[in-house]
């Protein structure tokens, strides 16, 4: 079963570097995934798709702070010189056969 | 550019049906799965299902099934998911996507008697 597999929370100071990461089930790691981010009180943007050899496309208009990476069945969303409206849920999102599945969120709090 | 622009807030009582719509623009309609998500009140993100606009097959995850219809109109490039039998428990914000790269701004559906 397709199974995306997320940390409730992560925390970064301003200015810094974090790496989200989503972890996909036991026998799906050429999967590829999208990363979306959710600001508080609004609702859910595209960031990018990472793909199975590790690649990423970003959706219109999101920041080069913002790449993708992966490494086995795990695939990382890292965000640079993090930025006090980075603050949010971020959520990863599979799919096979025409099924979507998405992790439980990542809450991201900015110090 | 891509826009999806969906209905206003609804509020229902128990047992009633809502419909939601989602009015594309900016690309070509047909050439995309468009797909239906919901998030409860504090809650992540569930898929509901798809709609193919080109052919209008749709697929229906087995929570909502018997009670889930997603239709589309190409005349006006828009889709709809009606929701059925409603309860407290449907209470979410209805969100449509395109593929996975775009999404709508979201519809209240506010479920109270």
């Amino acid at each position: 079963q397709l199974v995306a597999t997320q940390s409730p929370s992560a925390s970064a100071s301003l200015g810094a570097s974090v790496k989200l990461t989503c972890t996909l089930s036991s026998g799906h790691n050429s999967y590829v995934i999208a990363w979306h981010q959710q600001q508080p009180e609004r609702g859910p943007r595209y960031l990018m798709k990472v793909n199975s050899d590790g690649t990423y496309s970003k959706g219109d208009g999101i920041p080069d702070r913002f790449s993708g990476s992966r490494s086995g069945a795990e695939r990382y969303l890292t965000i640079s010189s993090l930025q006090s409206e980075d603050e949010a849920d971020y959520y990863c999102q599979t799919w096979a056969s025409g099924i979507w599945v998405f992790g439980g969120g990542t809450k991201l709090t900015v110090l | 550019q891509v826009h999806l622009v969906q209905s206003g807030a609804e509020v229902k009582k128990p047992g009633a049906s809502v419909k939601v719509s989602c009015k594309a623009s900016g690309y070509s309609f047909t050439s995309y799965y468009m797909h239906w998500v919901r998030q409860a009140p504090g809650q992540g993100l569930e898929w509901m299902g798809w709609i193919s606009p080109n052919t209008g097959g749709t697929h229906y995850i087995q929570k909502f099934q018997g009670r889930v219809t997603m239709t589309r109109d190409t005349s006006i490039s828009t889709i709809y998911m009606e929701l059925s039998r409603l309860t407290s428990d449907d209470t979410a914000i209805y969100y449509c996507v395109r593929d996975t790269d775009y999404w709508g701004q979201g519809t209240l559906v506010t479920v109270s008697s």
